[in-house]
């Protein structure tokens, strides 16, 4: 079975130019959760789908930072202009919708390596 | 929001010894407490999960313990190996939220 998809792997651009993520998740999985993580420190929430509907985008940079999961699959994270601070790793992990309100085990993808140049 | 915080931010043991790290949480709904191995360059992986109904769980060599109470949980690793080398971090999250995350331990673990 194949596990989160992510591209591109890494990208290098300059300042104020727009970059876009994109992000397969495991095949049947209707959550999908978009982190950031720094240099040396741990994943942080940006914006979590339930299928397609965002319910969780408080942490998301509104002014520049976009997201879309239009058919409740694959999505696609966006920022613009990009800041020499958004240089980091955007990971794009999945799981399934928990029944029980206890967690289920959020799988990862490699991520795309960022630097704002 | 829930607050996760973990010590120590490095750790560095023999091969053979034991490693112990450490977190607390500050939301006590938080009710699932996964632990996440990351190696340079990949992506974070499950390696073991404790649920909020149990006190304990063991997969081999790693072993978890959850205190509701004092609201903190521990990773044990014993027979450390140098292939355990990595960053692990522990996580919390109340139901129906996303995982907060601690900042990281870099575990060495040296021949």
């Amino acid at each position: 079975e194949a596990g989160v998809v992510q591209s591109p792997r890494y990208k290098i651009i300059e300042k104020k130019q727009p970059v876009a993520f994109w992000c397969n998740p495991i095949s049947g999985h209707n959550t999908l959760y978009w982190y950031r993580q720094n240099l040396g420190q741990g994943p942080e929430l940006l914006i979590r789908y339930e299928n397609e509907e965002a319910v969780d985008d408080s942490q998301l940079p509104k002014d520049r930072f976009s997201a879309e999961r239009l058919k409740g699959v694959d999505s696609t994270l966006k920022i613009q202009p990009a800041e020499l601070g958004d240089s980091a790793v955007y990971l794009c992990a999945s799981s399934l919708y928990s029944l029980t309100g206890i967690g289920n085990t959020i799988y990862f993808g490699e991520g795309s390596w960022l630097t704002v140049v | 929001g829930e607050n996760v915080e973990q010590h120590p931010s490095t750790l560095s043991v023999q091969e053979g010894d034991s490693a112990v790290i450490k977190c607390t949480y500050s939301d006590s709904a938080s009710n699932y407490f996964p632990w996440y191995k990351q190696e340079l360059g990949k992506r974070p992986q499950l390696i073991i999960d404790i649920r909020s109904n149990v006190g304990e769980k063991k997969d081999q060599r790693i072993a978890v313990t959850l205190n509701k109470t004092a609201k903190h949980f521990s990773l044990h690793i014993t027979e450390t190996q140098p292939e355990d080398s990595a960053v692990y971090f522990c996580a919390a999250t109340p139901p129906g939220y996303a995982l907060n995350f601690g900042k990281g331990t870099s575990l060495l673990v040296t021949p």
